[in-house]
């Protein structure tokens, strides 16, 4: 176990759903992100969160809406999501660095959430 | 065009044979490069993370080799086991970017 852990670890949802991916970070760390894998594509990053505030959104269409309370929890909301979501939806967590650069610092990965979108 | 490309994409070894995957990276300015391990159904886990002044890492079987020069790294596989089938991503950072590759899925078979 990396202690990072995410639920659902599958999801099966139509379009018309609203639904929320949930990441819990036990490690200590500043900064979580959330990752897209989809088949046979390099790892896409699609939000950054440092000390809870976000610091990067890498062009994520909005029907994808990250939440941070606190510096151990991360969710991802869903809404009217569209089938080429369909992915693997990771979630990582790293220490933070004096200059604010999380992605220069070891990230420890969870499970993964399988979410299918008919 | 990716910025880090591995090769191959797949490849088929029999266990306790050797491998070696390759990534090549245009990224720059060159902060570090990792290799990540994923099995099926799991998350990735890091093997070794080098910086510019480490030209080669170890981590038991696993041997991560650096050439900045070439923007080049290798990841090398000793004697194979079955639980090494998995796919192997190369991350490259620069200093406020991450850039990651396709993988490469290998499978070892008895």
């Amino acid at each position: 176990e990396t202690g990072v852990t995410q639920t659902p670890r599958h999801l099966v949802m139509g379009m018309t759903n609203k639904k929320s991916l949930k990441c819990e970070q036990h490690l200590g760390h500043n900064a979580m992100y959330w990752y897209k894998q989809s088949a046979k594509k390099p790892l896409e990053l699609m939000f950054v969160y440092n000390f809870k505030e976000q610091t990067e959104n890498n062009s994520v269409p909005s029907r994808f809406s990250p939440e941070c309370p606190n510096s151990s929890h991360l969710f991802l909301h869903l809404h009217t999501l569209q089938p080429e979501d369909s992915a693997l939806y990771l979630c990582a967590s790293s220490q933070d660095g004096a200059g604010h650069q999380p992605e220069n610092y070891e990230q420890y990965f969870g499970p993964g959430t399988r979410l299918t979108v008919t | 065009k990716n910025q880090v490309e591995q090769s191959p994409q797949s490849l088929i070894i029999l266990e306790g044979k050797n491998c070696t995957l390759q990534c090549n990276y245009t990224v720059s300015p060159f902060s570090n490069l990792r290799w990540y391990k994923q099995d099926t159904g799991r998350g990735p886990v890091s093997l070794t993370i080098m910086t510019f002044s480490e030209n080669t890492k170890s981590n038991g079987r696993y041997t991560a080799t650096l050439d900045a020069d070439t923007k080049q790294s290798s990841l090398h596989i000793t004697a194979s086991q079955l639980s090494d089938s998995a796919s192997y991503i190369c991350v490259v950072s620069s200093y406020n970017d991450m850039r990651f590759g396709a993988g490469t899925r290998l499978t070892v078979k008895p």
